[in-house]
């Protein structure tokens, strides 16, 4: 298995607080990935990180903030959640020159 | 803007048939097409399919690759209950750090 770990991987919240969820890898990867999945959509790309502080948008960034201060930490930040984002979140990692992703277990956000 | 329509959404089965997953895409600058397989958490890889790569088998999963025609199918013979699971297609472009677009997904369910 892929050395990714997502933290928490259950969270209820409500809606207007922040959350912070967490993605550690082990493996030294470059690229890291925030998707959310919802019934009817799919995966969806949130936001990336192509190295330590290079980050960039993804399909569905609005609400979302990320940050990489080290090769093995993505977090992704929900300044003020809402209904909306109730969602499954799954972190994913790739090595450079390969296309092929893994991804940790998923964290379910539930926003009351 | 990336493309992937999975088709059907959802398929019931009987225990032994042979299943056809289809995958339709639009991408600028293809690089490959990847099929994964979830069941209840993270997607697992299953293929990867690239222009020296149009055909892949393992076991009873099989899946090509249509460039010219934009299309990959996944084909499942002797189902087992086990293969129940959502199929999901996802195309990566050339050059680009955005990791993959993934298609919604077909929903299989296999019955005994």
């Amino acid at each position: 298995d892929a050395g990714i770990t997502q933290s928490p991987r259950h969270k209820v919240t409500e809606t207007g607080t922040p959350v912070t969820l967490r993605c550690h890898q082990t493996e030294n990867h470059r690229y890291m990935y925030w998707y959310r999945q919802d019934p009817g959509h799919g995966l969806r790309l949130i936001h990336y990180s192509y190295g330590v502080k290079d980050t960039d948008k993804g399909e569905v960034s609005d609400g979302y903030s990320v940050s990489r201060s080290k090769t093995e930490d993505f977090l992704l930040t929900l300044e003020s959640a809402t209904s909306s984002q109730t969602s499954v979140y799954f972190c994913a990692i790739r090595a450079t020159g390969t296309g092929e992703l893994f991804f940790g277990e998923g964290s379910r956000l539930t926003v009351l | 803007e990336d493309k992937v329509v999975q088709s059907p959404l959802s398929l019931v089965v009987h225990e032994g048939d042979t299943v056809t997953l289809n995958c339709s895409y639009e991408v600028t600058n293809f690089r490959s097409l990847l099929w994964y397989k979830q069941e209840k958490k993270a997607p697992t890889f299953l293929f990867m399919l690239t222009s020296s790569g149009i055909e892949k088998k393992s076991g009873r999963l099989s899946s090509i690759l249509d460039k010219k025609e934009l299309f990959s199918i996944l084909n499942i013979t002797a189902t087992q209950t086990g293969d129940s699971a959502v199929y999901l297609c996802a195309v990566e472009a050339q050059g680009r750090a955005d990791g993959l677009t993934f298609g919604k997904g077909t929903h299989l369910i296999i019955q005994p």
